[in-house]
């Protein structure tokens, strides 16, 4: 069975600072793990997602993921976030047998 | 434009009826995906299909039912053995497990 846990349900930040939203994933099998974020009412788009090579990952908006396997965690990270990245973001796992997982989701507001 | 189409938008239905919800796409995909969302339960896998006439059972299948007869089409039925259907429900699609999904804009049921 694969898991995501993403630990913190709400965090607010001042713009232009940095943040953290942080995701550890649990799967037997090897896994290709994703960020989406979605605005109110809206469907998921994608941030960024890593399935091999680097272990950084660079995605659209300034967004970036670290991999590290041996602690599996995938936190997503912006050096300076704007007013307008005030969204929901999901961290998800994908493995082998097509079951994609999501956790719970971080809600992100950004306070002028 | 390509994409993943749901409708409606917006649905309404008494207690104890059935109703199906709408996906399409014309992203030739193999795979497809239906998530219901809750304030705080991030998406949870109603049932996924990796290929056309198949389709697999995901975290949270009771009262739901689903069909993939033709790639671009995976409707999803709420039947009334659903305990509590009103939710956000989005469908998404992918071309295979190891790359991207693509979400809808979503349909929120509402059963009064």
């Amino acid at each position: 069975a694969q898991s995501v846990t993403q630990l913190d349900s709400q965090v607010p930040v001042f713009e232009e600072a940095p943040v953290e939203l942080r995701c550890n994933y649990s799967s037997s099998v090897s896994v290709y793990l994703f960020w989406y974020v979605q605005y109110p009412n809206q469907g998921l788009q994608l941030l960024l997602k890593y399935l091999s090579g680097s272990t950084l990952v660079k995605g659209i908006n300034g967004f970036e993921a670290e991999f590290n396997k041996s602690q599996t965690s995938f936190h997503l990270r912006k050096p300076s976030v704007h007013i307008s990245d005030t969204a929901e973001y999901f961290c998800a796992v994908s493995s082998s047998n097509y079951k994609l997982t999501f956790g719970k989701g971080t809600l992100l507001t950004v306070n002028p | 434009d390509g994409g993943i189409t749901q409708s409606p938008k917006y649905l309404f239905r008494k207690e104890g009826q059935n109703v199906t919800l709408s996906c399409e796409q014309n992203l030739n995909h193999d795979a497809m995906y239906w998530y219901r969302q809750d304030p705080g339960q991030g998406l949870r896998l109603i049932y996924y299909s990796q290929i056309v006439n198949d389709f697999q059972k995901g975290d949270i299948a009771e009262g739901y039912s689903v069909s993939r007869e033709k790639k671009e089409s995976f409707p999803l039925t709420v039947t009334s053995a659903q305990k509590n259907p009103t939710a956000f429900y989005l469908c998404a699609s992918s071309r295979a497990w190891n790359t991207e999904a693509f979400f809808g804009q979503g349909t929120r049921l509402t059963v009064v």
